[in-house]
């Protein structure tokens, strides 16, 4: 069975501090890909990164970058130089590959960011 | 282009009332997703339409739960009746088929309070 484990429930961070969410997963799977969501306090859940499992290399986006680690099975996101905007769940998902593609969620961080 | 909604945003009813819920996906994902967040844990998956058939309903607690997507374009999500449990945020998720994989987008969710 596949597992997402968030175990950083909130974090707090003074603005313009870096701040790295964890993610660690489990699942028998070779071939699936990871995800990183956020949820704005509008509710809906923004879609940030998918990787799939051949692809260990580590992808920076702007102040977001990510790190995919097959050996610790983690896919850790870091924000840089935070501002508030930032502020929101983060939700950290596994999915199988083509053809199966349901989402198994962590249970979320709530990161605040503090002006 | 509009994307996911959901109807309603939020709705408040007794134990043992009925509740449906809508989802309109964007226009021409054949794929439809629900999952559901009961407070503070993780986002759990209900089940997965492809077009007007339901493909995965592994994720659905049980027979008083009933999803439809009659004509492969909106879907319902009816609750009957509902009992304390089902509170939460419901969500809906589309995405295209036939690549390799294919990104869902999510809706804001429907909150749902059972007195």
């Amino acid at each position: 069975a596949q597992k997402v484990t968030q175990a950083q429930t909130e974090i707090s961070v003074v603005e313009k501090e870096d701040v790295t969410l964890d993610c660690v997963y489990e699942t028998r799977d070779t071939t699936y890909y990871l995800f990183w969501y956020k949820q704005p306090p509008s509710g809906e859940l923004v879609f940030l990164i998918r990787r799939n499992s051949f692809d260990e290399q580590n992808e920076i986006s702007g102040r977001y970058s990510w790190n995919f680690q097959k050996s610790t099975s983690s896919f850790n996101f870091t924000i840089t130089a935070s501002q508030v905007v930032d502020s929101a769940v983060y939700f950290c998902a596994l999915s199988e590959s083509f053809g199966n593609e349901k989402l198994t969620f962590g249970t979320g961080t709530r990161l605040t960011i503090i002006p | 282009e509009a994307g996911v909604t959901q109807f309603p945003s939020h709705s408040v009813i007794e134990k043992g009332q009925t509740v449906t819920l809508r989802c309109d996906p964007i226009s021409g994902h054949d794929n439809l997703y629900w999952y559901r967040r009961v407070m503070g844990k993780e986002i759990k998956f209900l089940l997965h339409f492809v077009k007007e058939s339901k493909q995965d309903e592994s994720g659905m607690p049980n027979n008083r739960f009933l999803a439809e997507r009659t004509g492969g374009t909106y879907s319902t999500l009816k609750v009957q009746p509902a009992e304390l449990e089902d509170s939460g945020v419901y969500f809906c998720a589309s995405s295209l088929r036939g690549r390799l994989y294919n990104e869902q987008f999510f809706g804001p969710g429907t909150r749902l309070t059972v007195l």
